[in-house]
């Protein structure tokens, strides 16, 4: 079965430095989103993605946040500017379209800020 | 704002047994979805249900959906120990695609 690839596993950095997060979705899927999952916590929407363009964003998303898709196969997530709070565990997901019934979620980037 | 609450959040229970875990949600729903995440894994899609009255089947697992209600079920019969895991519910409602997800329940399995 196809899957979502996300580099690296693990993420330490240091709080204030910006990190990037990278996604390589399936192929010939059109939408692209970020979710996070902070330790025991629940899995929350940050932002989806498609057309080259942000479709919608949670509060969570804030302007520390970017996504880009800067070569047409790898999706990124960029935090600029690290918070203690932002340590979690990153999951990007894809889909071919909206109507599809699956959701496919990558293996996650754990990011600890210290 | 659409809320999803799964109970119990924690669940321990010896192979064999039946059980169920509850997810409800504050708003009508588009679809549901059940996944399953092992610890320090990714989710794993289970069932997507898009109607009332929707009922999925896969092994020991079974996951029913009651919109009127605003009510899904995952029945877990005569559990084993590779059942162990955390298991979420997701909601996806007013025309968005995008699950909003439950805190997720707990469950471990006991030989």
């Amino acid at each position: 079965e196809p899957e979502v690839t996300q580099t690296p596993s693990h993420q330490v950095t240091q709080m204030g430095q910006e990190v990037i997060l990278r996604c390589v979705p399936i192929s010939n899927h059109l939408y692209f989103y970020w979710y996070r999952q902070i330790l025991g916590q629940k899995v929350e929407f940050l932002v989806s993605f498609y057309n080259n363009e942000i479709s919608e964003k949670s509060e969570i998303f804030d302007d520390q946040f970017s996504v880009e898709r800067p070569d047409g196969s790898n999706f990124t997530l960029k935090i600029r500017s690290t918070k203690l709070e932002d340590s979690a565990m990153y999951f990007c997901a894809s889909i071919t379209d909206r109507t599809n019934e699956k959701l496919f979620f990558g293996s996650g980037t754990q990011l600890s800020v210290l | 704002e659409l809320k999803v609450e799964q109970n119990p959040l924690f669940l321990s229970m010896q192979e064999g047994k039946n059980y169920t875990i509850y997810c409800n949600y504050s708003t009508t729903s588009d679809r549901l979805y059940w996944y399953r995440q092992d610890p320090g894994k990714s989710l794993e899609s289970l069932f997507v249900l898009l109607s009332n009255g929707a009922v999925k089947q896969e092994g020991r697992l079974m996951a029913s959906l009651d919109t009127k209600a605003r009510l899904s079920t995952l029945h877990i019969t005569a559990a084993v120990h590779d059942l162990s895991a955390t298991y979420f519910c997701a909601v996806a409602s007013g025309g968005s695609y995008i699950p909003t997800f439950g805190r997720g329940t707990s469950l471990i399995v006991h030989p």
